[in-house]
């Protein structure tokens, strides 16, 4: 059964990167059918998609993060990881590592995190 | 981008009873659109996707419907572990998007 988890620093400074990184275990990262994504949570909030990594490096990022947001895989550690430069304390938040799926109905099929990270606290202060 | 507006914020009930959520798109997603489960302290757990199949392991008492803009998620029976927030998040564009959550306690 695959499982994810986050790693990271909790506390990262106003201005610097935001570096994050999720070992995939029980399966592999290189699997044709599925993206690997990134969803953070700010204190109180709902969720908020942050971008998806496909296993070949193709990547999708929200329009409001991409201008900040780098999401890269490492297919021989079986890992994903994110980046976000120029932090604010607007980026402060629990962030979760995703496996994004495709399951089908009624021959459609439908994308959907269908497994995801235990998640990180990361706070951005001085 | 795609927006998911759930209602209400908030709901309290009983164990036994049984509960409506709303989740409204701001366009047309088909029947793209899933539900999550998340309980205090937890990361969020797929319930539903395509509006209304079940994820496997999912309690027959949870049910989703609707189409288009509208969707619902009915909870019948509620059982103690069912008081949680309930996101629903629209997959209709690349682009995806979540509503602001459904917090249910027990009254």
């Amino acid at each position: 059964q695959v499982q994810l988890q986050e790693s990271g620093p909790g506390l990262v400074k106003p201005s610097e990167t935001l570096s994050l990184t999720c070992s995939v275990s029980g399966g592999s990262i290189s699997s044709s059918s599925y993206y690997w994504g990134w969803i953070r949570q700010s204190p109180g909030k709902g969720l908020e998609w942050i971008g998806n990594v496909y296993y070949s490096g193709h990547t999708y990022y929200s329009p409001s993060l991409q201008s900040r947001l780098t999401i890269s895989v490492d297919t021989s550690r079986n890992q994903f990881s994110l980046k976000l430069s120029s932090v604010t304390a607007t980026d402060t938040a629990v962030y979760y590592c995703a496996r994004k799926g495709s399951p089908c109905s009624g021959g459609v099929c439908y994308d959907a995190f269908e497994v995801w990270g235990q998640g990180t606290m990361v706070t951005v202060s001085s | 981008d795609i927006q998911v507006t759930q209602s209400p914020d908030s709901l309290s009930a009983s164990v036994g009873g049984r509960v409506t959520i709303t989740c409204r798109a701001s366009q047309d997603i088909n029947y793209y659109l899933n539900w999550y489960q998340q309980r205090p302290g937890q990361a969020p757990k797929l319930l539903i996707y395509a509006a209304s199949t079940l994820q496997s392991g999912v309690p027959s008492r949870f049910s989703g419907s609707g189409s288009g803009t509208d969707f619902t998620l009915t909870i019948s029976s509620l059982q103690p572990e069912d008081f949680a927030t309930y996101h629903c998040q629209q997959s209709f564009g690349r682009a995806v998007t979540f509503g602001q959550g459904t917090r249910l306690e027990i009254k």
